[in-house]
């Protein structure tokens, strides 16, 4: 299994410019989140998905486009990229159900910079 | 708005020595995560303890919940230079549509000298 899988590693963006960051993984998991982290902030939850179709805001959504149509991919999507996004990005995924749900798989990250 | 404050910030230990990290939360917990994360990595779960336990072993690491003060403390024991790295405790809220969402302390950086 390759887990977590994100793309870009690294990213530099003009202001104003869009961009996806893809996420996907492989361990058929119901949900499926994004966090940006931030030099003294941990991480903040951006948004999340508990299965195709159904997404939801976390605690910094604005600015930020989630879609969820398989279980596989959840791409986060920056409309219109603001300085304030410079950050990096983790995408996670666990299951639902079971003893371990609450486990979180995270991926190795992407790093954004916007100009 | 973070969920979870971690103590101390930072935390520089000699190899074999114990390191001890502590984490304070505000809301009901169905259950606290440690994560670890090395430089430039993702983070990688170590060990969950639910809202009815008190202790936890994992290898070399101990955990403890008190639920009372709304706290929990993640020791490693006989540390070495690999444990070095940054590492968080996430509460996953009780009740409601939560799904389980879990929120992320600030961190605790430990350097491990050999």
């Amino acid at each position: 299994n390759a887990g977590v899988t994100q793309t870009p590693k690294f990213q530099v963006l003009k202001t104003g410019q869009s961009m996806t960051l893809q996420c996907a993984q492989d361990m058929n998991h119901e949900y499926m989140s994004w966090y940006r982290q931030d030099p003294g902030m941990g991480l903040r939850l951006i948004h999340y998905s508990v299965g195709a179709g159904i997404t939801d805001q976390g605690e910094v959504p604005n600015g930020y486009n989630v879609s969820r149509s398989t279980t596989e991919d959840f791409p986060l999507r920056l409309l219109s990229a603001a300085p304030s996004q410079t950050s990096v990005y983790f995408c996670a995924s666990r299951r639902m159900f079971g003893s371990s749900y609450n486990e979180q798989f995270f991926g190795p990250g992407t790093r954004l910079t916007v100009l | 708005s973070q969920q979870g404050e971690e103590d101390p910030q930072a935390l520089s230990i000699q190899e074999g020595e114990n390191a001890t990290m502590n984490c304070s939360y505000k809301t009901s917990i169905n259950n606290l995560q440690w994560y670890r994360q090395n430089s430039g990595r993702g983070l990688v779960h170590l060990i969950l303890i639910r809202s009815n336990e008190r202790e936890k072993h994992s290898g070399r690491l101990r955990v403890t919940l008190d639920t009372s003060k709304k706290s929990s403390s993640l020791l490693i024991t006989a540390s070495r230079a690999a444990d070095t790295a940054s590492y968080f405790c996430a509460t996953a809220n009780a009740g409601g549509t939560s799904y389980g969402k879990l929120t992320f302390g600030q961190g605790t950086i430990l350097t491990v000298h050999p």
